[in-house]
């Protein structure tokens, strides 16, 4: 059981550059949502699935494109990436049936736009 | 929109004291659940305690323990006994209790340093 991955661990991107963040859980979880984290202003949420074939906004999706096509996947596209984008981007998972149950996170990935 | 914030962008302890982490939150709901994530270097995102808001009793694990005043939207963590690999940032979160919520807001974080 590997929770939640996600790669790569690190990319640097030039400015206009397209790429896609890989996210992956093996626990059947219905819920996946991607975060960026941003220094002192803690973790904010981009887009979120709650099914496969289910996406939403999240609080900052400008630029960002997702798409669930099977419950373990959860990829997060950057269209044409920009110097704003470089953050660390987190994935998290969680069974939807548990009301108050534990949101598990990947390790992350550093991306670096210039 | 339900906003939380952290207002210690940094705290230090000396080892094996106590220390209390604050958090504060803004919502208009009445039943919802309330989170403290803890990052060390490694970035990896690990739940502490969690609290439910409908629940009056304060949650506790281990030397991790939380003030919850519901009537003043505080939810502060407190570290009995300060170790070192307790040194991280800490993340307040907020959860709606609607059916089918999901989604967490965090904080800003609060850096924690221990001082052996």
């Amino acid at each position: 059981n590997a929770g939640v991955t996600q790669t790569p661990k690190f990319q640097v991107l030039k400015t206009g550059q397209s790429m896609t963040l890989q996210c992956a859980q093996d626990m059947n979880h219905e819920y996946m949502s991607w975060y960026r984290q941003d220094p002192g202003m803690g973790l904010r949420l981009i887009h979120y699935s709650v099914g496969a074939g289910i996406t939403d906004q999240g609080e900052v999706p400008n630029g960002y494109n997702v798409s669930r096509s099977t419950t373990e996947d959860f990829p997060l596209r950057l269209l044409s990436a920009a110097p704003s984008q470089t953050s660390v981007y987190f994935c998290a998972s969680k069974k939807g049936t548990e009301t108050l149950g534990e949101q598990y996170f990947g390790p992350g990935t550093r991306l670096t736009v210039t | 929109a339900q906003t939380v914030t952290q207002s210690q962008p940094e705290m230090s302890v000396q080892e094996a004291e106590t220390v209390t982490l604050s958090c504060t939150y803004d919502t208009s709901e009445s039943d919802y659940y309330l989170f403290w994530y803890k990052q060390p270097p490694s970035r990896q995102m690990i739940l502490v305690i969690r609290q439910e808001a409908y629940k009056q009793q304060n949650a506790t694990e281990n030397r991790f323990s939380v003030n919850f005043q519901k009537a003043a939207k505080s939810f502060s963590l407190k570290i009995s006994d300060s170790q070192l690999g307790d040194a991280a940032m800490y993340f307040c979160a907020y959860r709606s209790a609607f059916q089918g919520a999901q989604k967490l807001v965090f904080g800003q974080g609060t850096r924690l340093t221990i001082n052996p």
